[in-house]
């Protein structure tokens, strides 16, 4: 069973670009969470998706940030007009269940 | 509201020594404890968890930890630290009233183990 999948790895964007940012759960996992970390920082949370479902997005800048996770296909984080502030690394996670959380290895995102 | 705090940035310890990196949290109910490695440049990998049980959690690594519910802590042990364990460690914690709630991480302790 592979792990949670992320790409791109590293994503240079120049500010006013979009950022796309994927991540495909580990098989037969129907719950995703997206982090970002900040340098120097821990991981803070962003949003929470079931299948076709926002299910929390207390942690989501309330602009230019989109997150989905549809019926097929993995979960996508967008940021649009992105800015220098933006540059993190992003974590997703998967869970069977919604308790125990399986993170991927991260996108990390520079904004020029 | 849950938090967890780490309250030291860095721990240096000399490699075969003991080493504890310290995490203290607060939830409203009964918390689910995790602890997470991460090395330079890659995702959080799972070291161990609290969820029920005896307080003493043993975990990957020959890492463990132990639940003191009474100081809200969950210190992080390993009896003879190697020098690859030096990573960046993070606790987290949910709390278990609050079904899928996501997990909420403290700032992470570097730790640095010395040859």
């Amino acid at each position: 069973n592979a792990g949670v999948m992320q790409n791109p790895r590293h994503l240079v964007r120049r500010r006013g670009q979009e950022a796309r940012l994927r991540c495909s759960p580990m098989k037969g996992h129907s719950h995703v969470y997206w982090y970002r970390q900040l340098p120097e920082e821990g991981l803070k949370f962003m949003v929470y998706l079931q299948k076709e479902n926002i299910i929390d997005e207390s942690g989501m800048p309330k602009e230019r940030f989109s997150a989905e996770f549809p019926k097929e296909g993995p979960s996508i984080l967008r940021i649009q007009q992105v800015v220098r502030g933006d540059s993190a690394a992003y974590f997703c996670a998967s869970s069977p269940s919604g308790r125990e959380q399986y993170f991927g290895p991260g996108t990390r995102l520079t904004v020029t | 509201a849950q938090s967890v705090a780490q309250p030291e940035d860095q721990v240096n310890v000399a490699e075969g020594n003991p080493l504890t990196v310290k995490c203290t949290y607060s939830v409203s109910g009964n918390p689910y404890l995790f602890w997470y490695v991460q090395y330079p440049n890659r995702g959080l990998q799972f070291l161990l968890k609290y969820i029920t049980g005896d307080n003493l959690v043993k975990g990957s690594y020959g890492f463990e930890a132990e639940f003191n519910k009474s100081q809200t802590s969950f210190h992080l042990k390993k009896p003879s630290a190697l020098v690859s364990d030096s990573a960046l460690y993070f606790c987290a914690v949910r709390d278990k009233i609050s079904g899928n709630t996501p997990l909420v991480f403290g700032k992470g302790t570097r730790l640095s183990v010395i040859a």
